[in-house]
């Protein structure tokens, strides 16, 4: 089945820093990446969608300077936390569409980060 | 009026009742459907897509609702291990953006 790989899983920084957030396909190519966040016992938010070899498009209210999104290739895609505060202590999960033979994939989310910035 | 809404329960229920989620959509140009299970702080996996004529994997039934916009979760014989909190996804047209429900808690209880 297809698998996104996500790294780190866990991370701790202090305010103020930059957190980079990969996601990979391991084994098809994701064109399209999507990246949430979770804040407990709530939904996915949708942040932004990434599209290789293009700019990210950003949802309302998501600031695209301080969640950078690059998406370099068919495998992976980046989020960069920049100057990160406490309140963007987050879980926070990316997620491809398989299509195609396996369409009944669905989405396949990475297994997350979970960030905390103190 | 939100565009994918689910009751967040949570649903408490002994091992072997038979229980029901509904997930609501507001898009009616909405497409197609998925089932998620999130275990607690882990991410989402598929549990199934619903299909328009329904769909049954073992214990686990969907069904879609289109006069009425709503998709449906049936779980027969609860089992403890079935306790997660239940997602839905709706796409809408051929933008390939889903929209994730709030999830719905389950306890399954001895």
């Amino acid at each position: 089945g297809a698998v996104v790989s996500q790294h780190p899983s866990r991370v701790i920084c202090k305010s103020g820093t930059s957190v980079k957030i990969e996601c990979r396909s391991l084994d098809f190519q994701a064109t399209t990446m999507f990246w949430y966040r979770q804040f407990p016992k709530q939904s996915l938010m949708l942040m932004a969608t990434s599209n290789e070899g293009s700019k990210a498009t950003y949802e309302q209210g998501v600031e695209k300077d301080k969640f950078l999104i690059n998406h370099a290739s068919l495998t992976l895609s980046t989020l960069t936390v920049t100057s990160a505060h406490p309140e963007d202590s987050s879980f926070y999960i990316c997620s491809a569409r398989v299509g195609g033979r396996l369409a009944d994939y669905g989405y396949t989310f990475g297994s997350g980060t979970r960030l905390t910035v103190v | 009026r939100k565009e994918v809404e689910q009751d967040p329960g949570p649903f408490n229920v002994p091992e072997g009742a038979t229980v029901a989620f509904n997930c609501t959509y507001s898009n009616s140009a909405s497409q197609s459907f998925f089932w998620y299970r999130q275990d607690c702080r882990k991410e989402p996996k598929l549990l199934m897509s619903v299909y328009s004529s329904g769909n049954e994997d073992g214990r686990f039934t969907a069904q879609l609702n289109r006069a009425s916009q709503y998709i449906s979760l049936l779980i027969r014989d609860s089992k403890l291990s079935d306790s997660a909190t239940y997602l839905c996804a709706v796409e809408t047209g051929g933008s390939y953006i889903p929209t994730f429900g709030r999830g719905t808690s389950l306890i399954v209880h001895p």
